[in-house]
């Protein structure tokens, strides 16, 4: 069973960067039967999906985001990661890495989630 | 893009009754739609998949039906562990959430 944590900073400053990371456990994340992705939830909205990634290299992300967002892998350290520059109050969210199997594009691994506001 | 819909936002019932959730889809996903459910300060789970299947260890009181455009979650006989927010999923075409369905005590 894969085994999700988010970490990083609680509190990002309006115009920098928010970088988070996603350990993975209970499998290798060169495992190439698996997406790799980042969704979030603002306060009081829905579940929206941000972007994933394949250990292929391949990234895709969600258009609205595309130009502020780089997802990345680190296989030395079973992780992946988001950041998301230039960022406002409005990418005030709590933030989920979430995984699924190549062939099946629902999400049946989640992490508990991590609250990232945006604040001077 | 697809957009989805959930209705109502908020459902109020009491334990041990049915609870029925809908979700609609701005166009025909066939059956490519899940359900989550979210509970505070814990991982989202998955609930169904491919609009009717449960998913491993979830319990036969929580059903999913439809296809096309509209879609059902029905929860019977509620629990206390059942009262949460629940989101639908189309993965037809890339991913789209719906802004969930907060289920709560009445």
């Amino acid at each position: 069973q894969v085994q999700l944590q988010e970490s990083g900073p609680g509190l990002v400053k309006p115009s920098q960067t928010l970088s988070l990371t996603c350990s993975v456990s209970g499998t290798s994340i060169n495992n190439d039967n698996y997406y790799w992705s980042w969704i979030r939830q603002p306060a009081g909205k829905g579940l929206e999906w941000i972007g994933r990634l394949s250990t292929s290299g391949s990234t895709n992300y969600n258009p609205s985001l595309k130009s502020r967002l780089i997802i990345s892998v680190d296989t030395s350290k079973n992780q992946f990661s988001l950041k998301l520059t230039s960022v406002t109050a409005a990418d005030t969210a709590v933030y989920y890495c979430a995984s699924h199997p190549l062939l099946q594009y629902y999400f049946d691994s989640w992490g508990q989630g991590t609250l990232v506001t945006v604040s001077s | 893009e697809i957009v989805m819909t959930q209705s109502p936002a908020t459902l109020s019932v009491s334990p041990g009754e049915r609870a029925t959730l809908s979700c609609r889809a701005s166009q025909s996903v066939s059956t490519n739609l899940a359900w989550y459910q979210l509970r505070p300060g814990q991982a989202p789970r998955l609930l169904i998949y491919g609009a009717y299947t449960r998913a491993t260890g979830i319990p036969a009181r929580f059903n999913g039906s439809g296809s096309g455009t509209e879609f059902t979650l029905t929860i019977s006989s509620l629990q206390s562990e059942d009262f949460a927010v629940y989101y639908c999923q189309q993965y037809n075409s890339w991913y789209a959430f719906g802004q969930g369905t907060k289920l709560e005590i009445k």
